[in-house]
């Protein structure tokens, strides 16, 4: 199963951007970047997901790097309400077709 | 449009008994999931449906652990008997197709507590 690597835990103050790194080095050409979040209390809820190049929805940004190895999720203006666990999830479509979850990282937001 | 459902939302049991959790998918989605989230970690697969076929149980502790799909649309996951290591979150998730490249609906969970 591919790995991603995230940070523990980041902070961020309200309507700042915010940048949520992930390594995956070991990434193969077919395997998509999902990123899922999830709120106290609640179930993931989708935020974006890409495989090569750059994607952007109403809910955030997805910036992949060039040789794939990493990507970053921005969140153009923190509100409080962004506050969850984000999970970078790499999704194998030529394997299990599973979603494999991490630890993710814990996003505070300060007012 | 509704999201996914489920039910109950907290359950209490005590060592040894049976429990079931019952996930209703959104309307159309051929695809649904059962996850299982212990504390502080994220989700993990326990089956795969399509359909009505269990195409994705290697996870499922088959000893105790069951499930089931009937018509392709409502599922139960049972658990028979509970052990204390059981205490978690069980979700369920649904998507329209093979979830690869698109998302996943989750629905809120059953907090299970075994005593």
């Amino acid at each position: 199963d591919a790995k991603t690597t995230q940070p523990n835990s980041m902070e961020s103050n309200e309507e700042e951007p915010v940048h949520l790194p992930c390594n995956h080095s070991t990434i193969s050409g077919t395997d998509y970047i999902h990123w899922y979040r999830q709120l106290p209390s609640q179930g993931p809820e989708y935020v974006i997901h890409g495989l090569t190049s750059n994607v952007n929805n109403r809910m955030a940004s997805l910036a992949i790097a060039e040789d794939r190895k990493s990507s970053t999720l921005i969140l153009h203006r923190a509100t409080l309400r962004d506050a969850a666990v984000y999970y970078c999830i790499l999704y194998e479509t030529d394997s299990s077709y599973k979603l494999i979850f991490g630890s993710g990282t814990r996003l505070l937001v300060r007012p | 449009e509704a999201g996914v459902v489920q039910s109950p939302r907290y359950k209490i049991i005590e060592k040894k008994q049976p429990v079931a959790f019952w996930c209703n998918p959104i309307s159309g989605h051929n695809t649904l999931y059962w996850y299982r989230q212990n504390l502080g970690q994220g989700p993990e697969l326990l089956i795969r449906y399509e359909n009505e076929e269990a195409v994705d149980d290697s996870q499922l502790p088959k000893d105790r652990f069951s499930a089931e799909r009937l018509k392709g649309v409502d599922s139960t996951l049972k658990i028979q008997p509970a052990e204390l290591g059981d205490s978690a979150v069980y979700l369920c998730a649904s998507s329209f197709g093979v979830a690869g490249v698109s998302e996943q609906y989750f629905g809120p969970g059953t907090r299970l507590t075994v005593t």
